[in-house]
C-alpha cells in the first residue's frame, strides 16, 4: 500500500524567500505524480504533473522534480508571495488509470 | 483541462437518512473518481467511477455505503447511504484527461450529520 510523507507540515516564511516541499513515498512503481494547491474551504487546484519517465516539470515560478527510484518529489516555489498561502499536496498515481494516493500536505503561510 | 460541478455545495443531514451528490464534467472523460477528505485530514480515494460498469472501490470502502452511477461520460452520483456523524467530510469527484491521465478535481461537497 503507497504512503506519502511530506515535510514539513507547515511552513510560515517572509515574502521572497525560496521554498523546497519535499514528498516521499513508499512504493516507486508510480504512473504520475501531481502536486496540487487547496485553498480553506476551497477544491484543489492542479500545479505540476510529472510523468513517471520524466525528472522535472516547470511553471512559471514552481519547479517540481521526481526521483522515482527513491521515492522522492520536491515541489519549489521562487521568489514566494502572499498569494503562494494554501496548502500544497503531492499525490503520486498508480495504474494507467493514475488513481491518486495523497501526502497528508504542508501548509504555507508567507507573510508580506 | 476539464470544468467540473458538483451538487450540492454542502448540506446538514441527519442520521440515518442517504445524501447523492451530483458530479457534472463538461467534455466526455474515461476516469472519474471520488475522494473523501475528513475534517483536518488529507483526501482518501473512495472509488473509481467506470462507465457501463460497477465502480470499483478501494480497501475499506463498500456499495451498500456508497453506491455510485456513472450513466454517461460526463456524469457521476455518489450517495452516502445511512449517514452516521463520522460520514461528516468534503466529498470530491475527479475526472482524469488525457494520455497522462492529469486530474481536475470538483469543487466539492461539504456534508455535515448531526
Amino acid at each position: 500500500k503507497q504512503e506519502v510523507t511530506q515535510i514539513p507540515a507547515a511552513l510560515s516564511v517572509p515574502e521572497g524567500e525560496n521554498l523546497v516541499l519535499n514528498c516521499s513515498f513508499t512504493d516507486s512503481a508510480i504512473y504520475n505524480l501531481q502536486w496540487f494547491r487547496q485553498d480553506p474551504g476551497k477544491g484543489l487546484t492542479s500545479l505540476l504533473l510529472i510523468q513517471s519517465s520524466q525528472r522535472e516539470q516547470t511553471s512559471g515560478r514552481l519547479n517540481a522534480s521526481l526521483d522515482k527510484s527513491s521515492g522522492r518529489s520536491t515541489l519549489y516555489i521562487a521568489a514566494s508571495q502572499p498569494g503562494d498561502s494554501a496548502t500544497y499536496l503531492c499525490a503520486p498515481g498508480r495504474n494507467a488509470g493514475n488513481m491518486l494516493t495523497f501526502g497528508g500536505g504542508t501548509r504555507l503561510m508567507v507573510k508580506p | 483541462s476539464a470544468v467540473i460541478s458538483q451538487k450540492p455545495s454542502r448540506d446538514i443531514c441527519q442520521r440515518g437518512t442517504s445524501l447523492t451528490i451530483q458530479c457534472q464534467v463538461d467534455s466526455q472523460v474515461t476516469m472519474m473518481f471520488w475522494y473523501r477528505q475528513q475534517p483536518g485530514q488529507s483526501l482518501t480515494l473512495i472509488a473509481t467511477a467506470n462507465q457501463g460498469s460497477e465502480a470499483t472501490y478501494e480497501s475499506g470502502f463498500v456499495i451498500d455505503k456508497f453506491p455510485i452511477s456513472r450513466p454517461n461520460l460526463t456524469f457521476s452520483t455518489l450517495t452516502v447511504s445511512n449517514m452516521s456523524p463520522e460520514d461528516s467530510s468534503i466529498y470530491l469527484c475527479s475526472v482524469g484527461t488525457g494520455n497522462t491521465y492529469e486530474q481536475y478535481f470538483g469543487p466539492g461537497t461539504r456534508l455535515t450529520v448531526t
